[in-house]
């Protein structure tokens, strides 16, 4: 299986701050890599697919890079309904995730 | 819009199955290019694929779960199940149904997601 591992394990940041996560898969996966956002008790939120293209409805201060074994998430103006745990997913062979990565307020 | 919503026992004995249904509106699931899928979440844990089901029936599931699982739709009630055999504490989970689109061979993701339901395996 690919292995995906997301940095940092957690975040603490403030409102208007720009973040960013990282994730490395174990062999490349070409742009085969989609971001998510999950919240207690809500259904988990497709923010990026194919490493760098922002789903409908996702607010522009998202957006996402890379290909091959290195990809980014930045945030770029951190508010305060996004502070959650982000997942990253390789869809290259077969389905993995990345551990995740909460974001916290600091 | 599309959703999806999860339901089922919260309980289950070890070595007991674990049936849990996923109901869709506002998208038929013999639809093609989309794959009905199941995902987990241990508790204080990671995202954890199990497999899914295309509209044909043809299923593909995670390697290490295989042999316990079982995905099957109801194309009458627009529905999907997931069964999961001989459960152990290591089971104990919040599962989510969710849909996977494969519409084009560029990117492949999950598009929409049940809120989950905590299943726990306990005597």
């Amino acid at each position: 299986d690919i292995q995906m591992t997301q940095s940092p394990y957690s975040l603490s940041a403030s409102v208007g701050d720009r973040v960013t996560i990282t994730c490395r898969a174990s062999q490349s996966i070409s742009s085969y890599l989609n971001w998510y956002q999950l919240k207690p008790g809500k259904a988990p939120k497709l923010l990026i697919y194919g490493a760098s293209n922002l789903q409908s409805g996702v607010p522009s201060r998202f957006s996402g890079s890379g290909s091959g074994t290195d990809f980014t998430l930045t945030i770029s103006s951190l508010q305060s309904e996004d502070f959650a745990t982000y997942y990253c997913q390789q869809s290259y062979i077969t389905l993995t995730f990345g551990g995740g990565t909460k974001v916290e307020i600091k | 819009q599309v959703q999806l919503e999860e339901s089922g026992p919260g309980l289950v004995k070890p070595s007991q199955t674990l049936s849990l249904t996923c109901t869709v509106s506002g998208a038929s699931i013999n639809s093609g290019h989309y794959y009905w899928s199941w995902i987990r979440q241990h508790p204080g844990k990671g995202l954890e694929w199990i497999g899914y089901i295309y509209y044909t029936g043809s299923t593909y599931y995670k390697s290490s779960l295989e042999s316990r699982t079982t995905i099957s739709l109801d194309t009458s009630k627009n529905q999907f199940s997931l069964k999961l055999s001989s459960v152990t504490v290591a089971d104990t989970a919040v599962y989510y149904c969710a849909r996977l689109d494969r519409t084009t061979s560029e990117a492949v993701y999950f598009d929409y997601w049940g809120q989950g339901t905590l299943v726990t395996v306990s005597s």
